[in-house]
């Protein structure tokens, strides 16, 4: 049974780009959420989709955008990248709030 | 917004020892978890506390859900070298928060 999947794995982006993850959910699973990870902290809650909307949205700017697509997979999009952007991106699956599984993220970074 | 104060924020231990580490909010959680964190992976979840009151073990590992509902704790016992790592509890109340983590490491 497929855990949670995450691409790619690595990234590296100017500034001022634009960038897209993906990410898969465990077989069974019908919600996303994102998650930012600096360096020493923890994971910070970005928003969730349930079917293919946004449910709720953490305290990021609205540079930070997501979707959701019919097979619950869900793709993160970051635009005017800042290097304060650079983190471990994550996405966890669930079946409503049970069972959060991770992935093994996105480490992004900002040059 | 919701706030999870995580304590201590590293701790060395020595195989063999207990180790124990908490978690407290100012906000009510109806589910607390526990995940552990190695370097490159993303979390995985240990314990999940879904009633106040609630004591449940993993193995080596014992959670409790305090009753106020804005506490938790872990507690690892015996430890072993594959323990290290970063230990993060986690709240449900509407949304995923997590706490600043709780690093574990070996004594030199």
């Amino acid at each position: 049974d497929a855990g949670v999947t995450q691409s790619p794995t690595h990234l590296i982006k100017t500034r001022g780009q634009q960038v897209t993850l993906r990410c898969s959910p465990k077989s069974g699973h019908d919600t996303v959420s994102w998650y930012q990870q600096a360096l020493g902290q923890g994971p910070q809650f970005i928003f969730q989709y349930y079917e293919e909307e946004e449910r709720q949205r953490g305290n990021f700017p609205d540079r930070f955008s997501g979707h959701q697509f019919p097979n619950y997979s869900s793709e993160l999009n970051v635009n005017a990248l800042l290097l304060g952007d650079s983190a471990l991106y994550l996405c966890a699956s669930s079946l409503a709030h049970y069972g959060y599984t991770f992935g093994s993220g996105t480490r992004l970074t900002v040059v | 917004g919701q706030q999870l104060n995580q304590s201590p924020q590293s701790m060395f231990i020595q195989e063999g020892e207990d180790v124990s580490m908490n978690c407290t909010s100012s906000s009510i959680f109806n589910t607390w978890l526990w995940y552990k964190q190695d370097p490159g992976e993303g979390p995985v979840l240990l314990i999940a506390l879904y009633k106040a009151g609630e004591l449940t073990s993993n193995g080596r590992l014992t959670a409790q859900f305090g009753t106020t509902r804005k506490d938790s704790f872990l507690n690892i016992s015996a430890s072993i070298p594959s323990d290290v790592g970063i230990y993060f509890c986690a709240g449900i109340g509407g949304m995923l928060t997590f706490g600043g983590g709780t690093r574990l490491m070996v004594k030199p």
